[in-house]
């Protein structure tokens, strides 16, 4: 089993709708929670860090279920620029603090 | 201010070679990470640097890999021998401390032929 579990879509909504993704992670000791977003042959970016509150940035809301081991992430009122893949990222602060990444879940948002 | 850079941003060389891929972190940033990423994969950690010295090299797949960072700041991967299965994207990222954010460079997309 993997240990950052997305689906790898793609997902193709229409402009304006909302979306959701779900990734499932493994490690019950991880502590740190990221979605990064990567373009096409780009370098991944930080999107969002993701709380046991719950955080929203605009149009983004991100969970985390630590009892489930999931976390996820909405996004309302989608537009054509939000086409993109979406990496779950786990960080288990075990003193490397490496990145353990999802492979990702592709958005298409079509107009 | 100046991100991760990364050169050169494509290299393609025959299997057997001996190549060498760099990595300039932001300034100031102690902490700096290898990854590398497939086609249609997330990025996998190889090797993580706390200052000069390779804090955990766990992710290094085998003794072909070997990286370095002599100053605490510019870091070289070097991977001998290639293999055709070495082709990817290797992605290095740097943070101000390992619990900081990392900043990830563009990338620096291998291929061996």
């Amino acid at each position: 089993r993997k240990e950052v579990e997305q689906d790898p879509g793609p997902f193709n909504v229409p402009e304006g709708a909302t979306v959701a993704f779900n990734c499932t992670y493994s490690n019950s000791a991880s502590q740190s929670f990221f979605w990064y977003r990567q373009d096409c042959r780009k370098e991944p970016k930080l999107l969002m860090s993701v709380y046991s509150s719950g955080n929203e940035d605009g149009r983004f809301t991100a969970q985390l279920n630590r009892a489930s081991q999931y976390i996820s992430l909405l996004i309302r009122d989608s537009k054509l620029s939000d086409s993109a893949t979406y990496l779950c990222v786990v960080n288990d602060d075990s003193g490397t603090y490496k990145y353990i990444f999802g492979t990702g879940t592709r958005l298409k948002v079509l107009a | 201010g100046a991100g991760v850079s990364q050169t050169p941003s494509n290299k393609v060389t025959e299997k057997g070679k001996y190549v060498e891929l760099r990595c300039d972190p932001i300034s100031g940033h102690t902490a700096l990470y290898w990854y590398r990423q497939s086609l249609g994969q997330g990025p996998e950690f190889l090797i993580y640097f706390q200052g000069t010295g390779a804090a955990d090299d766990s992710g290094l797949p085998n003794d072909r890999f070997f990286a370095v960072r002599p100053e605490g700041s510019v870091s070289t991967l070097k991977i001998q021998r290639t293999e055709r299965g070495d082709s990817a994207v290797y992605l290095c990222a740097s943070s101000f401390g390992p619990t900081n954010e990392q900043f990830f460079g563009p990338g620096t997309r291998l291929t061996v032929l």
